[in-house]
């Protein structure tokens, strides 16, 4: 498969317990993105990586929420005392230098009971 | 900050007729990419069509069109010959030169394809 990958693809928690979604993108592609999109709506920037450097990040992103990417390949994306508010679709999308179109995943559907 | 705004929450249209779907912006720069983009039931985002600002010639992919009124700050998207696999969230987005690739999205527009 030589897509961006997402896991898991739906993840339900109770309120208070933290998650983790993982993005494994497209070998070549050095810059990473997660979005998330809440029913109904388009998708929202939460943060930005070139390699492994995370380069931007929203005003979204509150202090509850941290991403990473080690190495500059997957990168991951915690969420910690998930709030009912946190339900939503978590997207990962990549691309390579000089490349001016994204490529998603499929998404991480995060619900929080 | 720049917005984008699609304002037909669903659309339906007849098996191999002709629909459009409209994207409105607002932005006081000169250069920008704008994007309409499909995203299935449960499956992921993917790029149907771009256009940069700086080009007048609207951009074609086979049967997806684009009209591009940049004074207008209008992005509308023709679909031509619907076909049941057009069914999904048509999503309009606006890029910044300078942006990072952070793009801006609109609420989506549900297109709905009748047999």
């Amino acid at each position: 498969d030589t897509g961006v990958s997402q896991n898991p693809r739906h993840k339900i928690t109770k309120r208070g317990q933290n998650v983790t979604f993982r993005c494994d993108p497209i070998s070549e592609h050095n810059r990473l993105y997660w979005y998330r999109q809440t029913l109904g709506q388009g998708p929202e920037f939460l943060t930005y990586f070139q390699n492994e450097a995370q380069l931007e990040k929203s005003r979204l992103l509150s202090d509850r929420f941290s991403a990473e990417r080690p190495k500059g390949s997957f990168s991951t994306l915690e969420i910690q005392r998930t709030e009912q508010g946190d339900s939503a679709m978590y997207l990962c999308a990549t691309r390579g230098s000089g490349a001016n179109v994204l490529t998603f995943g499929a998404g991480s559907r995060l619900t929080v009971l | 900050a720049q917005t984008v705004t699609q304002s037909q929450p669903e659309m339906s249209v007849q098996e191999a007729e002709t629909v459009t779907l409209s994207c409105t912006y607002d932005t006081s720069e000169s250069d920008y990419y704008l994007f309409w983009y499909k995203q299935p039931p449960s499956r992921q985002m993917i790029l149907v069509i771009r256009q940069e600002a700086y080009k007048q010639q609207n951009a074609t992919e086979n049967r997806f069109s684009v009209n591009f009124q940049k004074a207008a700050k209008s992005f509308s998207l023709k679909i031509s010959d619907s076909q049941l696999g057009d069914a999904a969230m048509y999503f309009c987005a606006y890029r910044s030169m300078d942006s990072n690739y952070q793009l801006i999205w609109g609420a989506g527009t549900k297109l709905i394809i009748k047999p």
